[in-house]
């Protein structure tokens, strides 16, 4: 079964400084999606960047940008010039490229991010 | 406003009851997704319905049972509720083929 594992459950950053947050997932398939979520306190669920398997070029968005280490099972997520409304859960999911919409969750890293 | 909208945004009800969340997803989304988000399971994916139809199930109890109407909005059916089923319940939309899921607020369930 796909699992995806994030090891950090609290991560704090200075703002306009960087911070990595990590994740790591175990699959046996070769076609996938990759997702970063973002929720803040207002609870809404936010797509902040998605990484194609078959993508070799890591995806960038602005200031967020993912290292994807396919090999490795890594996908960790960099956050440039931290905001304070950066401030937030962040949730990698995975997703089976043979279905849809079924996205399996990490358990989340919560940023906080310091004035 | 992501353009899902979830109604009640609260519920809080007792034990047994029975309850039934509403989600009408974004303009011109044929696909929608139930999402459970608890403590102790995190974020879990339910069941998805695509233009009417079932397509796919996950960890979704048999107390628990989906539809989406003809004009594609749809009922998430919470029965026999326990307390473990307090949690927060999210549905995302998207077109068909899709990866870009957008959510909705969702809607907070409290089972006291």
């Amino acid at each position: 079964a796909q699992t995806v594992t994030q090891s950090q459950p609290e991560m704090s950053v200075q703002e306009a400084e960087t911070v990595t947050l990590s994740c790591t997932y175990d699959t046996s398939e070769s076609d996938y999606y990759l997702f970063w979520y973002k929720q803040p306190p207002s609870r809404q669920m936010i797509l902040v960047i998605r990484q194609e398997a078959y993508k070799q070029q890591n995806a960038t968005e602005n200031r967020f940008s993912v290292n994807f280490q396919k090999a490795a099972k890594s996908f960790s997520l960099k956050i440039s010039d931290s905001q304070l409304g950066d401030a937030a859960m962040y949730f990698c999911a995975y997703e089976y490229g043979g279905s849809q919409g079924n996205l399996i969750f990490g358990k989340g890293t919560k940023l906080s991010v310091k004035p | 406003d992501s353009g899902v909208t979830q109604t009640p945004k609260h519920l809080i009800t007792a034990t047994g009851q029975r309850v039934t969340l509403r989600c009408s997803p974004r303009s011109g989304d044929l696909s929608v997704y139930w999402y459970q988000q608890s403590l102790d399971q995190g974020l879990q994916f339910l069941i998805q319905y695509y233009n009417g139809e079932e397509r796919a199930k996950g960890n979704i109890l048999e107390r628990f049972s989906a539809q989406q109407f003809p004009d594609l909005h749809s009922e998430l059916n919470l029965s026999s509720l326990e307390l473990g089923d307090s949690a927060l319940y999210f549905c995302a939309s998207s077109v068909v083929d899709s990866r870009g899921y957008t959510f909705g607020s969702g809607t907070r369930l409290t089972v006291v």
